[in-house]
């Protein structure tokens, strides 16, 4: 089955700093993508998703770069701002099947 | 419009008693979805149910687990004489039919004394 592996596991930037998060997925067949934020004791927040027909989307300070050949894909957070501090998840979905596999997890902290 | 609801959000039994969580998709949403996010690790799927019907349940244990999608209610996830390590938080997300986007609700943590 789909294996997501994400790095870093923590991420500490300073305040107006980039961050940036990588994933890796091993199935070729995956084509949707997306980024979830969780805050603490809260559920995951989508904020940036693509699928595997574009190669990168942005919104805002927030962008997702998708390398196919590679089967990797990344979250680019710029101007980072202390309530960026959550911790963040990147998953995929493979082309059977609606499920999700999620990476294990970077914890952002922003230093003011 | 309100998003996914799930409750009880913090559900507390004692060993080899019964746990039900529910959850209320988003409103036009037909697709539920059921996670597990054990301590300082991501979410593992459990089971995908559309309306009366369970689509994959491949991340579902074999015994003590079950889930349902009636036709008029919540979806439920039923844990039969919880353990210690059961204890975790249980997400349930929606989709709408054909869509890859899935919405998540608040969880419900669960406390296996």
């Amino acid at each position: 089955g789909e294996n997501v592996e994400q790095h870093p596991s923590t991420l500490s930037v300073q305040e107006g700093d980039s961050a940036v998060i990588k994933c890796t997925y091993s199935d070729s067949a995956s084509n949707y993508f997306p980024w979830y934020k969780q805050e603490l004791g809260k559920g995951p927040q989508l904020i940036i998703d693509i699928r595997s027909n574009v190669g990168e989307k942005k919104d805002q300070r927030i962008a997702v770069t998708l390398n196919k050949t590679a089967k990797h894909f990344s979250l680019h957070i710029t101007e980072t701002q202390p309530e960026d501090s959550a911790v963040y998840f990147c998953a995929a979905k493979g082309a059977a099947g609606n499920k999700l596999t999620f990476g294990g997890g970077t914890r952002v902290l922003v230093k003011p | 419009n309100a998003g996914v609801m799930q409750n009880p959000r913090h559900l507390v039994r004692r060993r080899g008693q019964e746990a039900r969580l529910r959850c209320s998709p988003m409103k036009g949403h037909s697709h539920v979805y059921w996670y597990r996010q054990l301590p300082e690790e991501g979410l593992k799927f459990m089971v995908y149910l559309q309306k009366e019907n369970i689509i994959d349940e491949s991340g579902m244990p074999k015994e003590r687990f079950s889930a349902e999608f009636p036709k008029e209610g919540p979806s439920i996830l039923r844990i039969q004489q919880v353990v210690r390590g059961d204890s975790a938080a249980y997400f349930c997300a929606s989709s709408p039919a054909g869509a890859d986007t899935q919405y998540f609700g608040p969880g419900t943590r669960l406390t296996v004394l």
